[in-house]
């Protein structure tokens, strides 16, 4: 079974440029999450879907940050204008959710770099 | 803004030692969870407890959780080169809002 698809592995964009990251989820997963993930932290959770709602939004910069997820499957995220700050890892994880025992499967990730 | 913290930021041991993480967060949680991340595979789910649950195995891995102290404990036993990795717990509140903490950076050496 294939696992969650992250694209581009890598991204270099001068400031103010504007970046998209797609990800497809493991199919039949219902849970959709974007992750940031600064240089020796914990990934911090910037957006959550569930199908294709977003249910927990509340940690992504909405002035720059966009996201969607089409027909409940694969997602984008989005950041225009990108800012210095913004370079970090970008994950993205899917799970199916069965109550409370819900374990995250994560793609590779996104390695964004704004010079 | 995270809600998990761990200790020791970073713990370097000999292969065949074992190694402790702890886990301390500030919610009401129904599940923790940890996970591994390596440059290599990612973030790799590695074992959940529920809330109502004290310890839990899996393999070289055992887990407890103290609710009352809000805190969770990995123990990794006979620990081997591979087992290098960033931990992190994480733990899931309302619905499947899944928060991680800081992670602890695990280094085994030969």
């Amino acid at each position: 079974e294939a696992g969650v698809v992250q694209s581009p592995r890598y991204k270099i964009i001068e400031k103010k440029q504007p970046v998209a990251f797609w990800c497809n989820p493991i199919s039949g997963h219902n849970t959709l999450y974007w992750y940031r993930q600064n240089l020796g932290q914990g990934p911090e959770l910037l957006i959550r879907y569930e199908n294709e709602e977003a249910v927990d939004d509340s940690q992504l910069p909405k002035d720059r940050f966009s996201a969607e997820r089409l027909k409940g499957v694969d997602s984008t995220l989005k950041i225009q204008p990108a800012e210095l700050g913004d370079s970090a890892v970008y994950l993205c994880a899917s799970s199916y959710s069965r109550g409370w025992d819900t374990e995250a499967f994560f793609g590779q990730g996104t390695r964004l770099t704004v010079v | 803004s995270q809600q998990g913290e761990e200790d020791p930021q970073a713990l370097s041991i000999q292969e065949g030692e074992n190694a402790t993480m702890n886990c301390s967060y500030k919610t009401s949680i129904n599940n923790l969870q940890w996970y591994r991340q390596n440059s290599g595979r990612g973030l790799v789910h590695l074992i959940l407890i529920r809330s109502n649950e004290r310890e839990k195995h899996s393999g070289r891995l055992r887990v407890t959780l103290d609710t009352s102290k809000k805190s969770s404990s990995l123990l990794i036993t006979a620990s081997r080169a591979a087992d290098t990795a960033s931990y992190f717990c994480a733990f899931t509140g309302g619905g499947n809002k899944l928060t991680f903490g800081t992670g602890t950076q695990l280094k085994v050496e030969l």
